[in-house]
């Protein structure tokens, strides 16, 4: 059972366009949400993430949008450009206990 | 370059057959995990360990196990290797604390025949 569910699977965005990117999650144990960016034949890196007592977070053209009592939370990618093509994965963690990791099923963005 | 190392890159297994699947960090990470990665399934959490000495299971644990001997090595084992854990496995690792960022390997590409 998927922990954290992300959608779109896919999304094709004109340059210079809006990305939105949203995933939705369950446990309210969770409180730190990382987006994770992958590129092919490599492993993902981090590339922004947020508390949920924080309900936006923005570097450069990423932000995070974060809606606590929805548990929900999404990333928007702003002025898209042909160099953000990649795969884009959200994820979720505790501080509670084993500090897992789960992350989402996984973006394909063109 | 600091970081960290999975081998083999890629491996053609015969089912039935074991085999290990290397990760090593020389960050001093704490924290490290297991995910295998499948089209359409994202990344799907196999087994972690928070410190050396302890384990846990994650999403899809079966037919797979792990060690954690020491900080640095986290190894995946198949005992009897099956077409269905043919995917791309990914060894990842965090350092204290959990807003700390994962860093991964480049991942190793098993194929199950």
């Amino acid at each position: 059972q998927q922990q954290v569910k992300q959608s779109p699977q896919s999304l094709i965005v004109q340059k210079g366009g809006i990305s939105i990117i949203n995933c939705a999650y369950e446990n309210t144990a969770f409180d730190y949400f990382p987006w994770y960016q992958q590129f092919p034949g490599k492993g993902p890196a981090l590339l922004i993430a947020i508390r949920p007592d924080v309900s936006e977070k923005k570097e450069g053209r990423f932000t995070i949008s974060f809606n606590k009592s929805a548990k929900q939370f999404s990333l928007h990618i702003m002025d898209s450009q042909p160099g953000d093509s990649a795969t884009y994965f959200c994820a979720a963690t505790t501080n509670t206990g084993f500090q897992k990791l789960v992350f989402g099923t996984g973006t394909r963005l063109l | 370059t600091a970081g960290i190392t999975q081998a083999p890159t890629s491996q053609i297994l015969a089912a039935g057959r074991s085999m290990t699947l290397r990760c090593t960090q020389d960050m001093r990470h704490n924290a490290m995990y297991w995910y295998r990665q499948d089209l359409g399934l994202g990344l799907r959490l196999i087994h972690y360990s928070n410190t050396a000495g302890t384990t846990g299971k994650g999403e899809v644990p079966d037919g797979y196990s792990v060690s954690r001997a020491n900080t640095d090595d986290f190894p995946l084992t198949l005992a009897s290797a099956v077409p269905s854990q043919t995917s791309v496995y990914f060894c990842a690792s965090r350092g204290q604390g959990w807003e700390t960022e994962a860093f991964f390997g480049q991942g190793t590409r098993l194929t199950v025949v």
